[in-house]
């Protein structure tokens, strides 16, 4: 099926580790985001990315690195990882004002 | 800033019912609006997309109106069913990529049987 594929699904790490969650879509979208979901808070924004080679920050970047190569992967990478970043990533491709998400990484950092 | 605030949080409600689930947003500058719904555990499903020159959309059983104007939005929901138990979310749009979603909180509905 067409869509914005996430991987892991499930990820624990211990405080100051590195890892990148992977987000892949086949939509051809050029716009594609990353956003942090935690209770009381809402979905947040922390990157995006208006086209390969181009990434800007959102509301909450701190922490959190992206590059985006291709047209189809926008990985978003976490250097040291810290208690305060555990929560559910979703990343998103938008075309025409529509987004379409990813099932999402639900992260813990311990 | 802009801000997006729904009520109510949860709503509960029998089988049958209509329902309405209410949006507003602090800026009137939006480029369009999306209703998502997202069940437990889950991502995000777009249920209807407004842009912000039209006044509605509608899918099946839903109903959504956009009066920018005044920061408002609603989805109607017509003779609800248990299947329809989900948060319901809504977003600004506030870039013309579509790249930078301003979600509210959601609502949580439950439908009983």
């Amino acid at each position: 099926n067409a869509g914005v594929t996430q991987t892991p699904k499930f990820q624990v790490l211990k405080t100051g580790q590195s890892m990148t969650l992977q987000c892949a879509q086949d939509m051809n979208h050029e716009y594609m985001s990353w956003y942090r979901q935690d209770p009381g808070m809402g979905l947040r924004l922390i990157h995006y990315s208006v086209g390969a080679g181009i990434t800007d920050q959102g509301e909450v970047p701190n922490g959190y690195n992206v590059s985006r190569s291709t047209t189809e992967d926008f990985p978003l990478r976490l250097l040291s990882a810290a208690p305060s970043q555990t929560s559910v990533y979703f990343c998103a491709s938008s075309s025409r004002g529509s987004s379409t998400f990813g099932s999402g990484t639900r992260l813990t950092v311990v | 800033k802009q801000e997006v605030t729904q009520i109510p949080a949860a709503l509960s409600v029998p089988e049958g019912e209509n329902l309405v689930l209410n949006c507003s947003f602090t800026d009137s500058a939006i480029y369009n609006l999306q209703w998502f719904r997202q069940d437990p555990g889950k991502g995000l499903t777009s249920l209807l997309l407004i842009q912000s020159s039209q006044r509605e959309q509608t899918s099946g059983r839903l109903n959504a109106s956009l009066d920018k104007s005044s920061g408002r939005s609603t989805l109607y929901i017509a003779a609800s069913q248990p299947g329809d138990s989900a948060t319901y979310l809504c977003a600004v749009t506030v870039n013309q990529a579509g790249t930078a979603l301003i979600f509210g909180k959601g609502t949580t509905l439950s439908v009983s049987s």
